[in-house]
C-alpha cells in the first residue's frame, strides 16, 4: 500500500540554522499537510498546500516557516532560524480530494533543536 | 473542523477484553473520522462514519454515531497488546485542517 515518507527521522540541530524537512507524499494525493506535535501535546496544525499554494495556515506558521513542492513529488518544510521551542515531531500528510477521504500521515521527523 | 473530545484520557485492560472510547463534539459533522496514533509514530486512519450512518464495523472496531448526542464511540473487540496506542476521533467535513484533542490513551496489558 503507497504510503507518506518522511526523512530524516531525527534531525538534530542548533539554535538559530536553518533546517529543511522532507517528505514524499502519496502519489496521487492532492492536499498536503504538515502538523506538528510537542512531546507530550496534541498535534497541532501548521500548513496546508493545494494546487501548488497554501491553502490554509496556522498561528503558528509565522515567517520562519515555508513550505514548496519543487518537483511534483516531494513536499517540504522549512525553518528558516530555528528556536528551542521549534523542538517536536513534524508529521506530514496527504489526502485525495473530497470530503470523506482520510488523511495519510508519515512517521514524522523529530527535530531536536540545541 | 473542530476538535473532538475523547474520553476517558487513559484507558487500561486485559488482552481479550473490549476497550470503548467515546468522543463528543459540538457542532454538527459532515463525517467524523477515527485515527490511531502508536507512541512516536504517524497517526492512522481506522474509520470513517458519515453524519446520516449510525453504525460502522471494520474487522474488530465498531464505531457508533448519535448525532442527537453528537456523540460517538470506538469499540475494540477482543483487543491485543498490539492496540495499545492512542486514539482520537476528529470532524472531517472537508479538505481543511483538522483539530486533535488529547486522545484515550489505551494500555492493553498482556
Amino acid at each position: 500500500e503507497p504510503e507518506v515518507t518522511q526523512t530524516p527521522s531525527h534531525q538534530v540541530t542548533q539554535m538559530g540554522q536553518e533546517v529543511i524537512l522532507h517528505c514524499v507524499p502519496i502519489s496521487n494525493h492532492l492536499y498536503f499537510y504538515w502538523y506538528r506535535q510537542i512531546l507530550g501535546q496534541k498535534v497541532e496544525f501548521l500548513v496546508s498546500f493545494y494546487n501548488n499554494e497554501i491553502s490554509e495556515k496556522s498561528e503558528i506558521f509565522d515567517d520562519q516557516f515555508s513550505v514548496e513542492r519543487p518537483d511534483g513529488s516531494n513536499f517540504t518544510l522549512k525553518i528558516r532560524s530555528t528556536k528551542l521551542e521549534d523542538s517536536a515531531m513534524y508529521f506530514c500528510a496527504s489526502k485525495l480530494a473530497g470530503e470523506y477521504s482520510p488523511l495519510h500521515f508519515g512517521n514524522g521527523t523529530r527535530l531536536t533543536v540545541t | 473542523s473542530q476538535q473532538g473530545e475523547e474520553d476517558p484520557q487513559a484507558l487500561s485492560i486485559q488482552e481479550g477484553e473490549n476497550a470503548t472510547m467515546n468522543c463528543s463534539y459540538k457542532t454538527s459533522i459532515n463525517n467524523l473520522q477515527w485515527y490511531r496514533q502508536n507512541s512516536g509514530r504517524g497517526l492512522v486512519h481506522l474509520i470513517l462514519i458519515r453524519s446520516n450512518e449510525r453504525e460502522k464495523h471494520s474487522g474488530r472496531l465498531r464505531v457508533t454515531l448519535d448525532t442527537s448526542k453528537k456523540s460517538s464511540s470506538l469499540l475494540i473487540t477482543a483487543s491485543r497488546a498490539a492496540d495499545t496506542a492512542s486514539y482520537f476521533c476528529v470532524d472531517a467535513g472537508n479538505n481543511r485542517k483538522l483539530i486533535w484533542g488529547l486522545g484515550t490513551s489505551l494500555a492493553v496489558n498482556p
